[in-house]
């Protein structure tokens, strides 16, 4: 099984200043990555796959890059509806494993 | 509109089984995959296997094997997972999530909550 671990776990950013979170595969997950982002309560909302694509919806201020191990998701100015926990998935093989969350907090 | 309503909450007692439903629109059911995940409180995600709604074809996390049994009606575009032998641990929202093989899970049900206590 592929494990993903993300970092940091929490990350404390300021409206409107940039966010950068990681995401390390333990073996090869060529470019199948995605992020997710959720908020209480709610189901996750799929933000970024296959690296760096965009979801349909998903405002620019969000971008995707990696491939193989290392991954990370950039948010350039964050807003407060941003403020969430996000969540890495490798689908490159099975079974399908997430990572265990970056919790974007205010600062 | 694309749309995933899942059933409603279930309470359980250990060792009985649940089957939560999970009816599409708005597409083609026999199209895209469905995948289930569940997230216990305050934890992060866990897939729990697939299925592919036109073959019926499915596959399952090693960790639920034996337990997970997934399924579909595609005369009314529902898919179901039952999950058996339910003990503590199984207690989480439940997700289904439409897919693909290009990882696009773009669309989500709402969750249903699966207590399980004696």
């Amino acid at each position: 099984e592929i494990v993903m671990t993300q970092s940091p776990a929490t990350l404390s950013v300021s409206p409107g200043e940039r966010a950068t979170l990681s995401c390390r595969a333990s073996q090869s997950v060529s470019s199948n990555l995605a992020w997710y982002q959720q908020k209480p309560g709610q189901a996750p909302r799929l933000l970024i796959y296959g690296a760096s694509t965009r979801a349909t919806g998903i405002p620019a201020r969000f971008s995707g890059s990696g491939s193989g191990t290392e991954f990370t998701l950039t948010i350039s100015s964050l807003q407060s509806e941003d403020f969430a926990v996000y969540y890495c998935q490798q689908y490159n093989n099975w079974p399908v494993t997430f990572g265990g969350g970056t919790k974007v907090e205010i600062k | 509109q694309v749309q995933l309503v899942q059933s409603g909450a279930e309470v359980k007692k250990p060792g009985a089984s649940v089957k939560v439903s999970c009816k599409a629109s708005g597409y083609t059911f026999t199209s895209y995959d469905i995948n289930w995940v569940r997230q216990a409180t305050g934890q992060g995600l866990e897939w729990m296997g697939w299925m592919n709604p036109n073959s019926g074809n499915t596959g399952y996390a090693q960790k639920f094997q034996g337990r997970v049994t997934m399924t579909r009606n595609t005369s009314i575009s529902t898919a179901y997972m039952e999950l058996s032998s339910l003990r503590s641990e199984d207690t989480a929202v439940y997700y289904c999530a439409r897919g693909t093989y290009y990882g696009d899970w773009g669309y989500w049900g709402q969750g249903t909550l699966v207590t399980v206590s004696s």
